[in-house]
């Protein structure tokens, strides 16, 4: 079935930028969607479709999708970024369409 | 005002069988796919289940075979019926709505279900 991998950790100090990558088998070719999630709590969308972002997320908060690479990235990072990352992808032709990548915990120093 | 509320888990000895329920509001369960997904403690998230609006239904390996999702279209809520509990089945399992594309946009508040002896 098909991977999804991130990095365990990314460590990031206020106002810099964060970028958390999620790598799959020509995963340029997918739809990417990511998601935030804090200490028990339930995630929250954060970009869909590679790099569009709901209502009420804010601009810092960006994605791109090319190759085998794709990418969130966080600017300006405050403190209430921290959290847990996840990157998904569907794929309704499959009997195992959804697929969640790893998950990243984004530190801010 | 889109919500999703799950109800049904608890401490289940192995071996044992527990139904989740996920009662909607705001939309139509049956107009849209739904999904499970489950975390472990500690662990990242896994997808469970999902069945679509034409009622198609798929399952992660893990899960095959011994769980089972539905909808009850008059009540506006769907289930997840487990049987055969394992200790590895212990996580919080979120019930989720996906959009067209596949992104969830509105998940549950999670329960917690416990398989241990």
């Amino acid at each position: 079935s098909y991977v999804l991998t991130q990095p365990p950790s990314v460590s990031v100090a206020p106002g810099q930028t964060a970028r958390i990558t999620c790598g799959g088998n020509n995963i340029g070719s997918k739809s990417v969607h990511w998601y935030q999630q804090k200490p028990g709590q339930a995630p929250v969308l954060v970009v869909y479709d590679d790099s569009d972002r709901p209502s009420g997320i804010p601009e810092r908060f960006s994605g791109s999708n090319s190759g085998n690479t794709a990418t969130l990235t966080i600017s300006r990072v405050e403190a209430g970024d921290e959290a847990d990352y996840y990157c998904q992808v569907w794929d309704s032709s499959s009997d195992h369409p959804n697929v969640f990548g790893t998950g990243t915990k984004v530190t801010v120093l | 005002e889109v919500q999703l509320v799950e109800t049904g888990g608890g401490l289940i000895q192995p071996g044992g069988s527990l139904r989740l329920s996920c009662a909607a509001s705001g939309f139509t369960v049956s107009s849209n796919y739904m999904s499970w997904v489950r975390q472990a403690p500690g662990k990242g998230l896994e997808w469970v289940s999902v069945i679509y609006s034409g009622g198609s239904t798929y399952y992660a390996d893990s899960v095959k075979g011994r769980f089972t999702i539905s909808r009850d279209n008059s009540k506006n809520t769907l289930y997840l019926q487990m049987n055969s509990l394992r200790a590895e089945d212990t996580a919080v399992y979120y019930c989720a709505r996906g959009r067209l594309g596949g992104y969830i946009d509105y998940w549950g508040q999670g329960t917690l279900v416990t398989v241990s002896s």
